[in-house]
C-alpha cells in the first residue's frame, strides 16, 4: 500500500482481556517496528522485525506482550491480560531495511488502546 | 548510537525561520543525522537526514557543522502546522538493520 496501515484506530477494552493490534507495512519494506506512546510521553521501542532474522524483542515490557510477523509482511501485536497501564497509542513503522546506508522509517497513524 | 542533546522547547513566530539545534558531540564518521517530527496525535514523520554535507528538501534544511558535532534543522517559514515535537537521531550507516530509538526531542510552538 501507499503507507503504513494500522487497525483498529481505537480500541477500548476491559482490564484482563486480550487485544490484538494489526500493522500492514509498506509493500517491499523488510523492516517493521512497534513503538508505544503513553499520554504525554515519548516513544518507547517495543520490538523490531528484519526480514527472516530473529526479532529484536528487547523493548517488550513484560511477557504479556508478544508480536509476530507472518510472511514477512503483516504484523500483529498481542497484549494478554491487559492492564490499565497498557493504555497508550501503539505505533507501527516500516522501512526498506538496508543493511547499510540511510534507513527512513514511515509510521502509521497508530492504534489508541484504552484499558478500563 | 551516538547520544543527542536538544533543548526541551522552543518558540517561533509564524512566518519566521525556526532553527532547531542538536548536539551530537560523540558522533562518529559513519553516522547519519536524522530528523523526524511528531505533530500532536499523529505518528512521527521523517523530515530529512544527512551525513556530512548540508541538505535541503521541500520541508527543511539541515546544516551540519564541519566537525559534525552539532546540526541545525531549519524550517524557513514556520507555520502553525509546524507546531510539533522534533527529534534529532544519530545512527550508524552500517547498522541500518537495528531498532531506532527516540529521545525526548524539542517541542516547537509556532506562535501566530
Amino acid at each position: 500500500g501507499a503507507g503504513v496501515s494500522q487497525s483498529p484506530s481505537n480500541k477500548v477494552t476491559e482490564k484482563g482481556k486480550d487485544v490484538e493490534l494489526r500493522c500492514d507495512p509498506i509493500s517491499g519494506h523488510t523492516a517493521l517496528y512497534w513503538y508505544r506512546q503513553s499520554l504525554g510521553q515519548g516513544l518507547e521501542f517495543l520490538i523490531y522485525f528484519q526480514g527472516n532474522s530473529a526479532p529484536d524483542k528487547s523493548g517488550l515490557p513484560s511477557d504479556r506482550f508478544s508480536a509476530e510477523r507472518t510472511g514477512g509482511s503483516v504484523s500483529t501485536l498481542t497484549i494478554q491480560r491487559t492492564q490499565q497501564e497498557d493504555s497508550a497509542v501503539y505505533l507501527c513503522a516500516s522501512s526498506i531495511g538496508r543493511a547499510s546506508g540511510a534507513n527512513v522509517l514511515t509510521f502509521g497513524a497508530g492504534s489508541r488502546l484504552t484499558v478500563l | 548510537d551516538a547520544k543527542t542533546t536538544q533543548p526541551p522547547s522552543m518558540d517561533c513566530a509564524e512566518g519566521r525561520a525556526a532553527n532547531l539545534p542538536c548536539n551530537h558531540s560523540t558522533i562518529s564518521g559513519n553516522e547519519y543525522v536524522y530528523w523526524y517530527r511528531q505533530i500532536h496525535s499523529q505518528g512521527p514523520q521523517y523530515i530529512i537526514h544527512g551525513l556530512k554535507n548540508n541538505e535541503t528538501n521541500e520541508m527543511a534544511s539541515l546544516i551540519i557543522t564541519e566537525d559534525r558535532k552539532s546540526s541545525t534543522l531549519i524550517l524557513p517559514h514556520a507555520t502553525l502546522r509546524d507546531t510539533a515535537v522534533y527529534y534529532c537521531i544519530v545512527r550508524p550507516m552500517d547498522t541500518g538493520r537495528r531498532a531506532l530509538t527516540f529521545g525526548s526531542g524539542t517541542r516547537l510552538q509556532v506562535q501566530p
